[in-house]
């Protein structure tokens, strides 16, 4: 079956302590994004990757990296938490950047104390 | 750089009604799609429609897309509870990423 999958699905955690979220898919898709979702602003694009080794900032890049070293996985890294980072993170994937759908993982619910 | 921008951003219909919802968005296009959330959960594909087309239908779903005027709208005809959802335009352009707007939430009464 065709999937995202995201862990953690839920994460209580406190300023400056140290968390990845992973995602993988087994589509074999080349890009790959991750968004935050919050109440009144909708999706926002943090990072994405067109491909192996090859990342790109989206629209709200500070706080976080990411990595691609293989093309199913892209983990977002979260080096120093902040309490402005609580949200809904979703990891998306597409076969290729100008393909037409994106498919979502189920969402991580990351809450900063 | 949001794009797309939903209007309204709630609605409250009952069920058997027609839900509309429109995307207005500022540049020019490759295409544009629409996009369902249930509550807290991953958004799925619904439809897309290019920018060289004037309206697409999917089940009962019908999108219009107005380049002129730089707006889309989604028609669900003969809502249900389950259409309960927040909807997102999203737009691509060129060779850039999706930008998806804000949403409309949509409340469907049985």
């Amino acid at each position: 079956e065709a999937q995202v999958t995201q862990n953690p699905r839920y994460l209580i955690t406190v300023t400056g302590k140290k968390l990845t979220v992973t995602c993988s898919q087994n589509m074999n898709h080349e890009y790959m994004s991750w968004y935050r979702q919050d109440p009144g602003l909708g999706l926002r694009q943090i990072y994405y990757s067109m491909n192996v080794e090859v990342t790109d900032k989206g629209d709200v890049p500070e706080g976080y990296k990411v990595s691609r070293k293989e093309k199913r996985n892209f983990p977002l890294i979260l080096e120093s938490p902040s309490p402005n980072q609580t949200s809904l993170y979703f990891c998306a994937t597409q076969r290729e950047l100008g393909a037409h759908e994106q498919f979502f993982g189920p969402g991580t619910r990351l809450t900063v104390l | 750089s949001q794009q797309g921008e939903e209007d309204p951003q709630a609605l409250s219909i009952q069920e058997g009604e027609n839900a509309t919802m429109n995307c207005s968005y500022k540049t020019s296009i490759n295409n544009l799609q629409w996009y369902r959330q249930n509550s807290g959960r991953g958004l799925v594909h619904l439809i897309l429609i290019r920018s060289n087309e004037r309206e697409k239908h999917s089940g009962r779903l019908r999108v219009t897309l107005d380049t002129s005027k730089k707006s889309s709208s989604l028609l669900i005809t003969a809502s249900r509870a389950a259409d309960t959802a927040s909807y997102f335009c999203a737009t691509r352009s060129g060779n850039t990423p999706l930008v998806f707007g804000k949403g409309t939430r949509l409340s469907v009464i049985a």
